[in-house]
């Protein structure tokens, strides 16, 4: 089955400063890969996703690049802000219609 | 419209005790998920239903029963608690088609297991 991993755990950025997280799946025939959000004690939120059709894809200050021959795929927030605080999620699937297999998270902390 | 939401949204059990967690959803979804997040693992599947009446096993179904007896909701039974069920429960749900794959969550439930 799909297997996702996940880099880094843990990032601390300055305000302002840009952060990156990388994902990498192991199913070539996946081919939906979305980013959640999830602030503390709250539920995960979907804040972007990509399909295998697109290499990139952005929204304001968040973008995904995605490397199917690499098969990996990453998220990149510039600017960041206090509010971009967080854990960050990626996932992989078949479409919309298999369960997605979740990385394990980043943790984000921007500080001011 | 209330999206996705759960019952209850905190628990203390004792090991052996048994309890169903419920999920409802009102955006007449087809799909509906149930996962487990524990700290340092991410978010876990344990069982999803494509439609009412059906129901799979996910990543780490052992211990856990579901049910999908209405569209609208989905169940998730422990017959007999464990510690190592002590977890938060997210429930999803999701519509499979264009335009859109995502995955709406409920607020979760904290399920403590002593």
């Amino acid at each position: 089955g799909e297997n996702v991993e996940q880099h880094p755990s843990t990032l601390s950025v300055q305000e302002g400063d840009s952060a990156v997280i990388k994902c990498t799946y192991s199913d070539s025939a996946s081919n939906y890969f979305p980013w959640y959000k999830q602030e503390l004690g709250k539920r995960p939120q979907l804040i972007i996703d990509i399909r295998s059709n697109v290499g990139e894809k952005k929204d304001q200050r968040i973008a995904v690049t995605l490397n199917k021959t690499a098969k990996h795929f990453s998220l990149h927030i510039t600017e960041t802000q206090p509010e971009d605080s967080a854990v960050y999620f990626c996932a992989a699937s078949m479409r919309g219609n298999t369960p997605l297999v979740f990385g394990k998270g980043t943790r984000l902390s921007v500080i001011a | 419209n209330a999206g996705v939401t759960q019952t209850p949204k905190f628990r203390v059990l004792k090991t052996g005790q048994s309890m169903t967690l419920l999920c409802a959803q009102d955006m007449n979804h087809e799909y509906m998920y149930w996962y487990r997040q524990d700290p340092g693992m991410g978010l876990r599947l344990i069982h999803y239903s494509v439609g009412e009446g059906t129901t799979a096993k996910g990543e780490v179904p052992d211990g856990y029963n579901v049910s999908r007896l209405k569209k609208q909701n989905f169940l998730l039974g422990l017959e007999s608690a464990a510690p190592s069920q002590t977890s938060v429960y997210f429930c999803a749900s999701s519509y499979p088609g264009d335009p859109s794959y995502e995955q709406y969550f409920g607020p979760g439930t904290r399920l403590t297991v002593t």
